[in-house]
């Protein structure tokens, strides 16, 4: 059953902490995003990657979060510092780009808490 | 820009009867692609069925099936038979031909009553 596995599944930080949070993408599969949902703004796109390249992180504030993708079977979304507005849920997904579409598996999300 | 409006927030139904969810969106697009999303309580996203602008037949697996209208860019889900299981948030989203950024309706809330 290939699913994409986030850990962790909770995160409790303090304000100013360093948060990595990361993603096994579905094996064999060439694209991975980010989202991020809150209450206020509901689900967004931070960044994606296809072959490991980043092709898109405009949806992501720079100064604070980076994504890499050290390997086809890993990707990480890192913040630092972290601040209670970064409270939210982190949603990787992965998909198959087929040079029209990309269905997206989603994982089961982080959820983070910055107090 | 485009944009994903789910217009009802909460809906509730009796079990084993149907219900229909509303989304519209707004595109200058004509190649696009239209999903629902179930997230459970669990929070997984779960694909529950798509749409190809370019097909002119409404998709369908099993209970779920969409009213498509693409002249009205209306994108609604009705479920059939409705299910305990089927209780979960709904998003609706849209996705661009040849774009990933997918953008996500707020979503609605169903409750099954038993």
């Amino acid at each position: 059953d290939a699913r994409v596995t986030q850990t962790p599944r909770h995160k409790v930080t303090e304000m100013g902490q360093e948060v990595t949070m990361r993603c096994q993408p579905i094996l064999g599969h060439n694209t991975v995003f980010w989202y991020r949902q809150t209450m206020m703004q509901g689900l967004e796109l931070l960044a994606y990657f296809r072959n490991r390249a980043p092709l898109d992180d405009s949806g992501m504030p720079k100064d604070r979060f980076s994504a890499e993708m050290p390997d086809a079977t890993l990707a990480t979304l890192k913040i630092q510092p972290s601040e209670p507005r970064d409270s939210a849920v982190y949603f990787c997904a992965s998909g198959w780009w087929t040079g029209r579409n990309t269905e997206a598996f989603f994982g089961q999300g982080t959820r983070l808490t910055v107090v | 820009a485009q944009t994903v409006t789910q217009s009802q927030p909460e809906m509730s139904v009796q079990e084993a009867e149907t219900v229909t969810l509303s989304c519209t969106y707004d595109t200058s697009e004509s190649d696009y692609y239209l999903f629902w999303y179930k997230q459970p309580p669990s929070r997984q996203m779960i694909l529950v069925i798509r749409q190809e602008a370019y097909k002119q037949q409404n998709a369908t697996e099993n209970r779920f099936s969409v009213n498509f209208q693409k002249a009205a860019k209306s994108f609604s889900l009705k479920i059939s038979d409705s299910q305990l299981g089927d209780a979960a948030m709904y998003f609706c989203a849209y996705r661009r031909r040849g774009n990933n950024d997918m953008r996500f309706g707020a979503g609605t809330r169903l409750t099954v009553k038993p």
